[in-house]
């Protein structure tokens, strides 16, 4: 069975340029979650889709950070316009269902900004 | 709002020994508890999750303990391996509408050969 797929997995850009990134959850998971790892601390949640409605959204910055999973199947992250405070990895991971499903995890996109 | 605590940070340990990793979290309303490894570089990978209703799961080398009502949980690994180096990193699942994963910081494991 396949995995997350997310790509790409390593970009670099100024500050102030925008980004992109993209996911692609296991096949039949309905929910969806982007999570943000600074270097040294744990993942924490940006947004968490239901199919494809926004369940948790809570700790996005919404005036930089906008997501979308169209069609409650694959997902984009955008950064526009990206800070230096963004370098990070950003997570990808899936769930069968929303409630008590067991989290799967893609390989992540590192994000530089400089 | 939910703490996740992780004891030690960093952990070395020659091959073949039995260790313990602990969490504690301040919010004991959880539905169940994940335990993660990473890798340098890597993603997450899954190796145990328990229910609120469970007290373990194992899995091979790997048994995982849930006290829910002391807000801990235990990761005990035998016979370790210098494979097993990684950061592991527990996350409980809060109950009620938020229903998200907090994660600890992470204990650093590396089993020297």
């Amino acid at each position: 069975e396949a995995g997350v797929a997310q790509s790409p997995r390593y970009k670099i850009i100024e500050k102030r340029q925008s980004v992109a990134f993209w996911c692609n959850p296991i096949s039949g998971h309905a929910t969806l979650y982007w999570y943000q790892q600074i270097l040294g601390q744990g993942p924490k949640l940006l947004i968490q889709f239901q199919n494809n409605g926004v369940v948790d959204d809570s700790q996005l910055p919404k005036d930089r950070f906008s997501a979308e999973r169209l069609k409650g199947v694959d997902s984009t992250l955008k950064i526009q316009p990206a800070k230096l405070e963004d370098s990070a990895v950003y997570l990808c991971a899936s769930s069968l269902g929303w409630g008590n499903g067991e989290l799967f995890f893609g390989e992540g996109s590192r994000l530089t900004v400089l | 709002k939910q703490e996740v605590t992780q004891i030690p940070a960093a952990l070395s340990v020659p091959e073949g020994e039995n260790l313990v990793l602990n969490c504690s979290f301040t919010d004991s309303a959880i539905y169940n508890l994940q335990w993660f490894r990473q890798d340098p570089g890597k993603g997450l990978t899954s190796l145990l999750l328990i229910q609120s209703s469970q007290r373990e799961q194992t899995s091979g080398r790997l048994n995982a303990s849930l006290d829910k009502s002391s807000g801990r949980s235990t990761l005990y690994i035998a016979a370790s391996q210098p494979g097993d180096s990684a950061t592991y990193l527990c996350a409980p699942r809060a109950g009620g509408a938020t229903n998200k994963l907090i994660f600890g910081t992470g204990t650093l494991l590396a089993v020297q050969p």
